[in-house]
């Protein structure tokens, strides 16, 4: 069954911790991407990744970092930096252009930081 | 940088009736697409629009992009308690790998 999961869905944590949000993908997709999505908001930007060992800041990299070691695995670490940390974040993935139309996207981390 | 409005922000429908969303873009886009999200989930992919002038139906629901390739909208005739959620656009502009989201229509159906 292909898609992309995201664990944990559900995650707390004390302020000033740094913590690491997990993303994999089975698409075979090179591309994928962070979001952040607040209460009754769209999604911004965090980062993306177009190939391995590559990323790009988003629209609100500030407080974040990622990595991009595997195709399949794009994990998103949200830092003591960040000072409004909580929220939802979605990752997606998308396979280009001569692949499909679409980003899919994981079911989500909910992140309270307390 | 590029910016996607949506209006309305919130939608109180009753059952039956039909509604329009409408997604603006700043800048000119080379395709629009339209997700929807439901309450406690993630955004699914509903339709991707090319053309300027484009009109596209799936079953209930029509979407269009306007001809200056700036603006669309999703109309929903006679709507049904499944329509519920949250219903986004998003622009992507040149042959980037970016979409711009707007800030989403929140559907609510009242029976």
């Amino acid at each position: 069954d292909g898609g992309i999961t995201q664990s944990p869905k559900y995650l707390f944590r004390k302020e000033g911790q740094n913590v690491t949000l997990s993303c994999e993908q089975n698409l075979n997709h090179d591309a994928m991407y962070w979001y952040r999505q607040d209460p009754g908001q769209g999604l911004r930007l965090i980062y993306y990744s177009q190939i391995v060992n590559d990323f790009q800041k988003g629209d609100i990299a500030e407080g974040y970092s990622v990595s991009r070691e595997k195709k399949e695995s794009f994990p998103l670490t949200v830092t003591s930096a960040q000072k409004n940390p909580t929220a939802f974040y979605l990752c997606a993935s998308w396979g280009g252009t001569g692949v499909g139309t679409e980003q899919f996207f994981g079911p989500g981390t909910r992140l309270t930081v307390l | 940088g590029q910016q996607v409005m949506q209006i309305p922000q919130y939608q109180h429908v009753q059952e039956g009736e039909d509604f329009t969303t409408y997604c603006n873009s700043s800048t000119t886009l080379s395709n629009i697409q339209w997700y929807k999200q439901r309450p406690g989930g993630h955004p699914v992919f509903l339709i991707q629009l090319v053309k300027s002038g484009e009109v596209k139906k799936q079953k209930r629901l029509t979407f269009q992009f306007g001809e200056a390739k700036k603006n669309s909208s999703l109309h929903i005739t006679a709507t049904q308690t499944t329509d519920v959620g949250t219903y986004f656009c998003a622009g992507r502009a040149g042959a980037g790998n970016k979409l711009t989201f707007g800030g989403g229509t929140r559907v609510l159906v009242k029976p």
